[in-house]
């Protein structure tokens, strides 16, 4: 799996967007960006993922640049309960080989300010 | 629907002895996944089971770690003889095909 790069900790104001960036050069045509994230003394849990086009759910939006090198995470509108380190994975997703367990990083440390 | 659970929530033993780790999945989900998280480092996969087999243990750290799904249903991970580098928060996850996985609250393990 291609190595990512985020910085270690940001902080936002509650109520403005949070954009979580991160950096993942050798990105392989079939591998997959993947965010996850883990609120402090809880299991990490699965945000969004995507392959090049941009992805909106319930919970956040990603964006992927077109040369596929680079996302970013974004939570519209931050709450305290957003609190947490967040995780940028890149891996082959669905049948076809590649690394089955996740492979987690130091992550960013995202701060949500009163 | 209920949520992958992981029994017990804290372990406290010593040195040398052993303690077994209970992972109940969420109903349907054939891939079950071990990670941990030692104190200060990042969360390491360990293994993944699809069903009652191993798909993939290359994580596991040495043969004093044991891990069965009998029947495919909730999986064990038993740590035997413990020894103190074995302390940290083990996870475990499920999933239905390989893109989501759901991770459990964890069990934190502590060994004296």
């Amino acid at each position: 799996d291609a190595k990512t790069t985020q910085p270690t900790s940001m902080d936002c104001a509650e109520g403005r967007a949070a954009n979580l960036p991160c950096n993942h050069s050798t990105i392989s045509g079939n591998e997959y960006v993947y965010w996850y994230r883990q609120i402090h003394s809880q299991g990490p849990q699965y945000i969004i993922h995507g392959l090049k086009n941009n992805e909106t759910n319930e919970m956040a939006s990603l964006i992927i640049t077109e040369d596929r090198k680079s996302s970013t995470l974004i939570l519209p509108h931050a709450t305290l309960r957003d609190t947490a380190v967040y995780y940028c994975i890149v891996r082959v997703s669905n049948s076809g080989g590649g690394a089955d367990g996740l492979t987690f990083g130091k992550g960013t440390h995202l701060i949500i300010q009163p | 629907e209920a949520g992958v659970t992981q029994f017990p929530s804290h372990s406290v033993i010593e040195k040398g002895q052993t303690v077994t780790l209970r992972c109940d999945p969420i109903s349907g989900h054939d891939n079950l996944y071990w990670y941990r998280r030692v104190m200060g480092k990042e969360i390491k996969f360990l293994l993944h089971f699809v069903k009652e087999s191993k798909q993939d243990e290359s994580g596991m750290p040495n043969n004093r770690f044991l891990a069965e799904r009998t029947g495919g249903t909730y999986s064990t991970l038993k740590v035997q003889p413990a020894e103190l580098e074995d302390s940290g928060v083990y996870f475990c996850a499920s999933s239905q095909g390989r893109d989501k996985q759901f991770f459990g609250p964890g069990t934190r393990l502590t060994v004296l």
